[in-house]
């Protein structure tokens, strides 16, 4: 079964520190890996995107990593903004089909001063 | 460029009544989406559409309708409100394969 777990559900963090957010999948054949960010009362907007050949990817202080072989993703944000709060969902596309977006639930990142 | 647009933003409705949703994109993406988020759950496909005039269910279809007369348009129908259709939704709109973009969500609650 296609699926997409993550980890931790939330997660609070004081202002200028870093974290990681674990995202792990199951989705077979793989295409590639997003990673959205979800502002309170928005719409997802996609950070990065990760193929089967890459293993790191930033994009500012958002650091995506993957590893194909244990269908592990993570994503590292560098030292924290308020605005950086947010919900962080995990995408996985399989290759075929249009019905092949596999969503986690998501981490609630709450950045404080 | 809007992207993707939604409306309503809000609706507040009793059980039993019908309304549509109306999700509108100018990117010229071929794929439509329609997804419903719940708290504590990922978002969960509904419906979805690969083309003008096509449409296909997701993994919560019932209870639901949709429709894709223009390419640029993607309808969401529910015809006898229930108050597990609570919830909010999320318009999206792609190339295949290609990342999604959503639109800002219509929070719906029936009551």
């Amino acid at each position: 079964k296609n699926q997409v777990e993550q980890s931790p559900q939330s997660l609070i963090i004081l202002e200028g520190k870093n974290c990681t957010l674990q995202c792990n999948y199951t989705v077979s054949p793989f295409s590639n890996l997003r990673w959205y960010k979800q502002d309170t009362g928005r719409g997802p907007v996609s950070l990065t995107i990760m193929t089967f050949s890459e293993n790191t990817k930033s994009n500012g202080r958002y650091t995506a990593t993957l590893d194909a072989d244990t269908k592990q993703s993570s994503l590292h944000i560098t030292a924290s903004q308020l605005s950086d709060s947010a919900s962080y969902i995990c995408v996985v596309s399989a290759l075929a089909g249009a019905n092949n977006l596999f969503f986690g639930t998501g981490t609630r990142l709450t950045v404080i001063p | 460029n809007a992207g993707v647009t939604q409306t309503p933003k809000f609706r507040v409705l009793k059980t039993g009544q019908s309304m549509t949703l109306l999700c509108a994109q100018d990117m010229n993406h071929e794929y439509m989406y329609w997804y419903r988020q719940d708290p504590g759950m990922g978002l969960r496909l509904i419906h979805y559409s690969v083309g003008e005039g096509t449409t296909a269910k997701g993994e919560v279809p019932d209870g639901y309708n949709v429709s894709r007369l223009k390419k640029q348009n993607f309808l969401l129908g529910l015809e006898s409100a229930a108050p597990s259709q609570t919830s909010v939704y999320f318009c999206a709109s792609s190339y295949p394969l290609n990342e999604a973009f959503f639109g800002q969500g219509t929070r719906l609650t029936v009551v």
